[in-house]
């Protein structure tokens, strides 16, 4: 099964309006912490925003907030205010565990690819 | 303060042929891991070294090896190259906190490898 499941393969916004980014995931750990990130064509992953499983508020950085609801075990991510240099790919990852032992492994979703037109 | 580096950007290799891949992480970091990233299977983890000693690995076959030295700098090994080793290797790296699950990693802009 799936870990980390991004069901839009491609969203299309419209300048200055705000967007949501969808992901699901899968876990049976009481910790774990999700992540953004962003990867232009350019291929570099940015890191965007951050949500721990026991954090009662829902994230936010800016213009990127996250809508975070663990009973439904989902993560999706906000763009307010799209911006021509939000076009990018979008993953969704997922750090499983309290972090002691594994903080390189993150396991990713599929994608979302961005375009936000003029 | 200087981002993950890794070198060289690009590759283009021999089927057979092996390669290795450096990465330098930010000043600081000690953990230090690998992705392999492809159009059809996306991100995967490959593996992750914390002071000079492999901590996880992926499923990935012995063909793919990595190592870690003092200084945090990391290197990986391809060995007999195959087509589908084409991809874009990410290196990341990480600062720990200890018993918090909230440091992100930060990656490198990668090392497109081309098997021909």
């Amino acid at each position: 099964a799936q870990k980390i499941t991004q069901t839009q393969p491609g969203m299309f916004v419209q300048e200055k309006e705000a967007v949501t980014l969808d992901c699901t995931y899968d876990t049976s750990d009481q910790s774990y912490g999700l992540f953004w990130y962003k990867q232009p064509s350019s291929g570099e992953m940015i890191f965007l925003i951050y949500q721990g499983s026991y954090d009662e508020q829902n994230a936010t950085e800016g213009r990127y907030s996250l809508n975070f609801q663990k009973a439904r075990k989902s993560a999706n991510l906000v763009i307010s205010a799209s911006q021509l240099g939000d076009s990018a790919m979008y993953f969704c990852a997922m750090r499983e565990g309290p972090g002691g032992t594994s903080y390189g492994k993150l396991t990713f979703g599929q994608g979302t690819i961005l375009t936000v037109h003029p | 303060k200087a981002g993950v580096t890794q070198t060289p950007r690009y590759l283009i290799k021999t089927r057979g042929q092996q390669v290795t891949l450096s990465c330098s992480p930010i000043s600081g970091h000690r953990s230090v891991s690998w992705y392999q990233q492809t159009p059809g299977q996306g991100l995967q983890f490959l593996f992750e070294y914390f002071s000079e000693t492999q901590r996880n690995k992926g499923n990935f076959p012995g063909r793919f090896s990595g190592r870690q030295f003092s200084n945090s700098r990391s290197e990986m090994n391809v060995s007999t190259l195959e087509l589908g080793d084409s991809a874009l290797y990410l290196c990341a790296s990480s600062l720990e906190g200890r018993g918090k699950n909230n440091s992100p990693l930060h990656f490198g802009n990668g090392t497109r490898l081309t098997v021909t």
